[in-house]
């Protein structure tokens, strides 16, 4: 179990520009989660996968958000045109569930920071 | 809405010493509380979870929480605290009585501070 890999660690860019993270979950979960830390808070959910298909996105994913998980293993969250407000911490999860509810924990990345200049 | 409070922003206690973090949680239905830890510049790492049964369940590191549903609370506890626990404690419930699909809601958090 190598659990879940997240890259870049750090990312730092200007007003304006975008930026692509990459999430590989743990190789057997067929669930995958993407939630944003801000500093001083508790993640905040912002969208989840079920294999391939995206099945539940928060208000907090404007459009400027994208996320995909194109063959239901890896996948990527893209932040177009970025704000200084979108500075944070963005973790992805995963986990191996059937149904819901699903009682099974999710196993967290070690995220990426992305810093807005 | 379902959601969870943790109460203390910051818990101080000295090592050796029983160590309470508090959690409470309001839920539509049956709920499915989990805790987990932060060490700076990482991810979250679970401890432990109450799905249903036992109100006490024990976790990883010899952690354990008491869940109460009379209270709606959900405690995490540790019999003798280590330096070594000092971090940034998450409790969270699932939310899937909104129709979600399991998305976990954290609280704030709380910093437990391990003095020597």
């Amino acid at each position: 179990d190598t659990g879940v890999s997240q890259d870049p660690r750090h990312k730092i860019t200007k007003r304006g520009q975008n930026v692509t993270f990459r999430c590989d979950p743990i190789s057997e979960h067929n669930r995958l989660y993407w939630y944003r830390q801000t500093l001083g808070q508790g993640p905040e959910f912002l969208t989840y996968f079920q294999n391939e298909a995206q099945l539940e996105k928060s208000r907090l994913l404007s459009d400027r958000f994208s996320a995909e998980r194109p063959k239901g293993s890896f996948s990527t969250l893209e932040i177009q045109r970025t704000e200084q407000g979108d500075s944070a911490m963005y973790l992805c999860a995963s986990s191996l569930g059937q149904g819901a509810p699903d009682n099974q924990p999710q196993h967290f990345g070690d995220g990426t920071r992305l810093s807005i200049l | 809405a379902q959601s969870v409070a943790q109460p203390e922003d910051q818990v101080n206690v000295a090592e050796g010493n029983p160590l309470t973090v508090k959690c409470t949680y309001s839920v539509s239905g049956n709920p499915y509380l989990f805790w987990y830890v932060q060490y700076p510049n990482r991810g979250l790492q679970f401890l432990l979870k109450y799905i249903t049964g036992d109100n006490l369940v024990k976790g990883s590191y010899g952690f354990e929480a008491e869940f109460n549903k009379s209270q709606t609370s959900f405690h995490l506890k540790k019999p003798s605290a280590l330096v070594s626990d000092s971090a940034l404690y998450f409790c969270a419930v699932r939310d899937y009585f909104t129709g979600g699909y399991n998305k976990l809601i954290f609280g704030a958090g709380t910093r437990l501070a391990v003095h020597p």
